[in-house]
């Protein structure tokens, strides 16, 4: 149980161009997504947390025009790097919270390598 | 605000012992121990809530020290898969929107030679 999925695995676009990354939870609900990336050899930094049927809540220093977020359902959340220069190049990781259990427990997907060229 | 992992690295023989810890200056809720294999996503190992309790999973188990604010993750008779970045992730009851939110610590690198 528990399983969360992410499309695409890896992704390479061009410079200006605008990218959807998916997260989805599977097998249970989730109200609360959240969304992180990581630089090579680093730690897990939250980007925004994602609440179903409201506004995303991003960190500091997240901007919110250029990594837009919609949770559209409780089992789907989506990311959209807009205008994506190489400086976005990363992996984002997307983590759910399962609605029934009433924790604070996160479930990871896979990633999604962005290379922005 | 940040946990401290201690120690940043450790390489171990197979079978041999490991404690990595996870400091917080400010109070926690609950502690979660993660590891990462390169280029994958972590894996949920445990939770632990305030309360100082201490869990066990296989080979694996962690005590939280609520006064001290630190959690400690000790693994015993290491094995080759144990290798991986191990995270902690610790989270402040502020209830409404905070809740569920977790900071992560640098992560320990964890290296196991046969």
């Amino acid at each position: 149980g528990a399983v969360v999925s992410q499309h695409p695995s890896w992704v390479i676009c061009k410079s200006g161009t605008s990218v959807k990354i998916e997260c989805r939870s599977l097998d249970f609900q989730a109200t609360t997504m959240f969304w992180y990336r990581q630089f090579p050899k680093q730690s897990l930094m939250l980007m925004a947390t994602s609440n179903e049927g409201s506004k995303a809540t991003y960190e500091q220093g997240v901007e919110k025009d250029k990594f837009l977020i919609n949770h559209a359902s409780l089992t789907l959340s989506t990311l959209t790097v807009t205008s994506a220069h190489p400086e976005d190049s990363s992996f984002y990781i997307c983590s759910a919270n399962p609605t029934h259990k009433n924790t604070d427990t996160q479930y990871f997907g896979p990633g999604t390598r962005l290379t922005v060229l | 605000q940040q946990p401290v992992q201690s120690p940043q690295a450790v390489i171990l023989r197979e079978g041999e012992d490991a404690v990595i810890n996870c400091s917080s200056s400010k109070a926690l809720y609950s502690v979660h121990w993660y590891r990462q294999k390169h280029g994958e996503a972590p894996v949920f190992l445990m939770i632990l809530l305030k309360g100082g309790e201490q869990k066990g999973h296989e080979k694996i188990s962690a005590s939280f020290n609520e006064k001290k604010q630190q959690s400690s993750l000790y693994l015993t008779a290491s094995q080759l898969s144990y290798s991986g970045t191990y995270f902690c992730g610790t989270a402040f009851f502020a209830g409404g929107t905070s809740y569920g939110k977790l900071t992560f610590g640098q992560g320990t690198i964890l290296t196991v030679h046969p």
